[in-house]
């Protein structure tokens, strides 16, 4: 059965310390996409990456790096020299390639990230 | 840039009444979802719409539960006849039919049930 685990509930730290954020998924399926998403206290879905399974490298963008290791079945993601702006809940979810044209998005619980000034 | 946009932004309604929410998906996609946030927890999916029916729904989506693409352009969500426990954020997602797995959303409407 397919299923996302972020088992950091809140994380808190001093801005301009590194964090990363822990995702770990199950899938049956060999052809899968993995997300992170950014919801800040406004409410909405910041979509930051899109992964496929057929791609093992990892990605920098700014302070943001994603570790995808498909042998743990892990998709990290690391700020770097957070900032008070980065305080947000994060999400990461799990898209399998099915073929009855559903691509539902399977969530994990979120992780709450607070960055103290 | 094309987006997801959903209306109202935040609708309160009794426990009983029936409401609708819609949403206008990016205009040239083809897969639709509806997802739900309780607040404080996980985004839970609740019914995936292509060619015009259903593809896919939760367990959360029962008969309560319906979705409409009236026309070319809204996708709605109606709730027959609302309980508490329906109180949430309501996200709209569309995609398109080559990158169906990469969906955008909408802001997301807050139902509140009293």
């Amino acid at each position: 059965a397919q299923k996302v685990t972020q088992a950091q509930t809140e994380i808190s730290v001093v801005e301009k310390e590194d964090v990363t954020l822990d995702c770990v998924y199950e899938t049956r399926d060999t052809t899968y996409y993995l997300f992170w998403y950014k919801q800040p206290p406004s409410g909405e879905l910041v979509f930051l990456i899109r992964r496929n399974s057929f791609d093992e490298q990892n990605e920098i963008s700014g302070r943001y790096s994603w570790n995808f290791q498909k042998s743990t079945s892990s998709f990290n993601f690391t700020i770097t020299a957070s900032q008070v702006v980065d305080s947000a809940v994060y999400f990461c979810a799990l898209s399998e390639d099915l073929m009855d044209s559903n691509y539902q998005l399977i969530w994990g619980a979120g992780t709450k990230l607070i960055i103290k000034p | 840039e094309p987006e997801v946009t959903q209306t109202p932004s935040h609708q309160v309604t009794q426990m009983g009444q029936e409401v609708i929410l819609r949403c206008v998906p990016i205009s040239n996609h083809l897969y639709f979802y509806w997802y739900r946030q309780i607040l404080g927890q996980k985004v839970e999916f609740l019914v995936s719409f292509y060619n015009n029916e259903i593809s896919e729904k939760s367990e959360i989506f029962d008969d309560q539960f319906s979705v409409e693409r009236p026309d070319g352009s809204n996708f709605t969500l109606k709730i027959r006849s609302t309980k508490l426990e329906d109180s949430a954020m309501y996200f709209c997602a569309s995609s398109d039919g080559l990158a169906a797995y990469e969906q955008y959303f909408g802001p997301g409407t807050r139902l509140t049930v009293t």
